[in-house]
């Protein structure tokens, strides 16, 4: 059974600090590696696909790193702001290409920034 | 990118009854897929719905209590039968759009059962 654990379940920052979280996923048949972010009421909105070992990606304040061999992947947010509260998903997908869509998520991580 | 709305976005219903859910995507797609999310768990998908053809179920779900339509490219049901409060979960549609094939999901539908 492929299994994603996500770490840590919940997490309370003030508005400014920066943070991280993990993502660890079976290391054998890498395809990629998804992080979504789920606001209440929204759709999961996708941040990042990662694919290749080492691959470090940045959208604003929000960044990603990939280690296939190891097999975990990190989320960084800096200088948290309340509008980044959310649950934050990272899916596996083992099978290639995301064309069986059968993604393997982990239980996600609830992120709440406080004013 | 694909925008995706879904109906009810909300309902509570009564033990032993059935309810529809709906899923309109803004363009053609070939493949959509149903996922849900009980409680403290993990997002799981339910099935992928081609057109023309019958839906896949994965491990652990079945047809009689997930039946599901998908009579265009555009658009899908998902129907959770004779609910139990065990049912009570967010259910999501999705669909594979883009060059990057990633995947794109509905707002939600949070369902409690009494």
């Amino acid at each position: 059974i492929l299994n994603v654990e996500q770490s840590p379940q919940s997490l309370h920052v003030q508005e400014g600090d920066s943070t991280n979280f993990t993502c660890s996923f079976p290391s054998s048949n890498f395809y990629a590696l998804h992080w979504y972010r789920w606001e209440t009421a929204k759709s999961p909105e996708a941040l990042f696909v990662m694919t290749l070992n080492g691959d470090e990606k940045k959208k604003g304040r929000i960044s990603a790193t990939l280690n296939t061999k190891e097999g975990y992947s990190y989320l960084y947010i800096k200088g948290s702001q309340p509008e980044d509260s959310a649950t934050y998903l990272c899916a596996f997908d083992p099978w290639g290409g995301g064309s069986q869509g059968n993604l393997i998520f982990g239980k996600g991580t609830k992120l709440s920034v406080k004013p | 990118s694909a925008v995706i709305s879904q109906k009810p976005s909300r309902d509570i219903c009564q033990r032993g009854t059935s309810l529809t859910i709906q899923c309109q995507v803004d363009s053609q797609v070939t493949m959509m897929f149903w996922y849900r999310q009980q409680p403290g768990q993990s997002l799981t998908l339910i099935a992928t719905a081609n057109q023309g053809s019958e839906a896949t179920y994965e491990s652990g779900f079945v047809i009689d209590k997930f039946p599901i339509s998908r009579p265009n490219l555009t658009f899908s049901t998902l129907t959770v039968s004779n609910m139990s409060p065990e049912d009570s979960s967010i259910y999501l549609c999705s669909v594979l759009a883009g060059a990057g094939n990633e995947q794109f999901f509905g707002p939600g539908t949070r369902l409690t059962v009494l």
